[in-house]
C-alpha cells in the first residue's frame, strides 16, 4: 500500500521568516511523483509544487522549494519569506504510476503565518 | 480553460433524500477523482476513473454511494439516501497522468 505521513499538525511561523514542513512517504516502486497542495481558508485545493521521483534536483516554485530525498523517502517544503497569504493547511501527496496512477494524500500541517 | 467545475457549490437536504453531485473535469484530462473531507477524516478517496472508466472504488463508503463518468466531460456522485454523516465537503480533481491533480472548488453537503 502507498502512504503518506505529515507528522506536523500545525506550524507558526513570524511573517518573513522560514517554514519547512516534513513528508514521508512509503512505496516500494520507483517511477513516483511528489507534490504539494495548499488548502487557504476558502478550501480551495491548490497546487504548489511538483517534484518527478527521477529526477535528483529539488523543484523550486518562487518562494516555495522541495529537499527530495529519495533514499529516506522524505519530501520536505519549505516556504521562505512567508506571507500572511501562506496561512493554509497544507498536504503532501503522491501518485505511482504502478498503482494505477492514484493521487494519496497525508493528513496535512496547518500553517500559520503571524505578522 | 475554465478548471474543473463542480456544482452544486452548497447542498442542504434532508435525511433519506437523494443528492447528486456533479463535475465538469479540464477538457483533455484523462483520470478524474472523487475525494471527501471532514474535519474526523481528513480527505478521503472515494474513487477515480481512467477514460471514463472506474479504477478504484475501494473508498466508496456505502452502497448508498455511486459514481458515473458517462464522458469524458462529466461525471456524478450520488447518494441515495443520504445521511448526516455524509455531511462533508466533497471534491472532484482530474489530472493528466502522473502530473498532479487541479481541483474543483467543492461542494459542501449538510445532511439534516
Amino acid at each position: 500500500a502507498q502512504t503518506v505521513t505529515q507528522s506536523q499538525p500545525e506550524m507558526s511561523v513570524q511573517e518573513a521568516e522560514t517554514v519547512t514542513l516534513s513528508c514521508t512517504y512509503d512505496t516500494s516502486e520507483n517511477n513516483y511523483y511528489l507534490f504539494w497542495y495548499k488548502q487557504p481558508p476558502s478550501r480551495q485545493m491548490i497546487l504548489v509544487i511538483r517534484q518527478e521521483a527521477y529526477k535528483q534536483q529539488n523543484a523550486t516554485e518562487n518562494r516555495f522549494s522541495v529537499n527530495f530525498q529519495k533514499a529516506a523517502k522524505s519530501f520536505s517544503l519549505k516556504i521562505s519569506d512567508s506571507q500572511l497569504g501562506d496561512t493554509a493547511m497544507y498536504f503532501c501527496a503522491f501518485i505511482v504510476k504502478a498503482a494505477g496512477n492514484k493521487l494519496t494524500f497525508g493528513g496535512g500541517t496547518r500553517v500559520l503565518v503571524k505578522p | 480553460d475554465a478548471g474543473v467545475i463542480q456544482s452544486p457549490r452548497h447542498e442542504v437536504t434532508e435525511m433519506g433524500q437523494e443528492v447528486t453531485l456533479r463535475c465538469k473535469p479540464i477538457s483533455g484530462h484523462d483520470y478524474l477523482f472523487w475525494y471527501r473531507q471532514t474535519m474526523m477524516r481528513g480527505l478521503e478517496l472515494l474513487i477515480y476513473f481512467n477514460n471514463n472508466v472506474p479504477i478504484d472504488d475501494s473508498g466508496m463508503p456505502e452502497d448508498r454511494f455511486s459514481a458515473k463518468m458517462p464522458n469524458a466531460s462529466f461525471s456524478t456522485l450520488k447518494i441515495q439516501p443520504s445521511e448526516p454523516r455524509d455531511s462533508a465537503v466533497y471534491f472532484c480533481a482530474s489530472s493528466l497522468a502522473g502530473r498532479g491533480a487541479f481541483f474543483g472548488q467543492g461542494t459542501r453537503l449538510t445532511v439534516v
